[in-house]
């Protein structure tokens, strides 16, 4: 089953434009951690956050995370074209052996 | 330093038949897990290998199943292949067991099967 859900499952912006993207989970969880896909392939790791924190960042990329609404939102600024992707939360459910992913957001970024 | 990586990166096998998908985890990851992704879904997890040791197992038949070699390198063998295996099967590295810290993902194999 997945824990995960992203929303929205497709975005389109511009370049230069802002893309948010939330993540909804169901239980408790040890930390949260935001991937990115390009086209199908290997997932390449973005950002961690544990559940004691409430905001990071990393480059372009800000994650926030409320546990009281179970919810984290990833924020790109300035998108570019390369940024096109799809992307996905994951956690452990307070597992120390898997990631449950979300189904994941589609981002297009139009140059 | 050279990533994860998996053979084949394509497969196309069919109905019945059984494959064999290799992994080689990052020199120095000890950690070893297996996903399934569905054209238009996220991963899911099938396994976790730790030390040569399986640490986990999703909810998938017991046509799945995995090993892992003293070198840390990792196979996932699935056996009388439905269509519905049909996936991108992706391996992951990690230094350590835990899911505290980051998953290092190779590029996937594409299994098609007819």
């Amino acid at each position: 089953s997945q824990q995960g859900e992203e929303d929205p499952q497709a975005l389109s912006i511009q370049e230069g434009e802002n893309a948010t993207m939330n993540c909804s989970y169901k239980t408790s969880i040890n930390n949260l951690q935001w991937y990115r896909q390009n086209s199908g392939r290997g997932l390449v790791h973005l950002i961690l956050i544990r559940s004691n924190e409430r905001e990071k960042h990393s480059g372009r990329l800000r994650v926030t995370l409320d546990t009281s609404k179970k919810s984290s939102s990833l924020l790109i600024t300035a998108s570019r074209a390369a940024d096109t992707a799809s992307y996905f939360c994951a956690t452990d459910e307070g597992s120390n052996y898997k990631l449950t992913f979300g189904k994941g957001t589609l981002l297009t970024v139009n140059p | 330093d050279a990533g994860v990586t998996q053979s084949p990166t394509h497969l196309i096998k069919t109905r019945g038949q059984h494959v064999t998908l290799r992994c080689s985890p990052i020199s120095g990851h000890k950690s070893v897990s297996w996903y399934q992704q569905v054209l238009g879904q996220g991963p899911q997890f099938i396994f976790q290998y730790y030390e040569k040791e399986e640490r986990g197992r999703g909810n998938f038949p017991d046509r799945f199943s995995a090993r892992q070699f003293p070198n840390y390198s990792s196979e996932l063998n699935v056996n009388a292949l439905l269509l519905g295996d049909s996936a991108l099967y992706l391996c992951a590295s990690s230094l350590v067991r835990s899911m505290n810290t980051e998953a290092f993902f190779g590029q996937g194999t594409r299994l098609t099967v007819v």
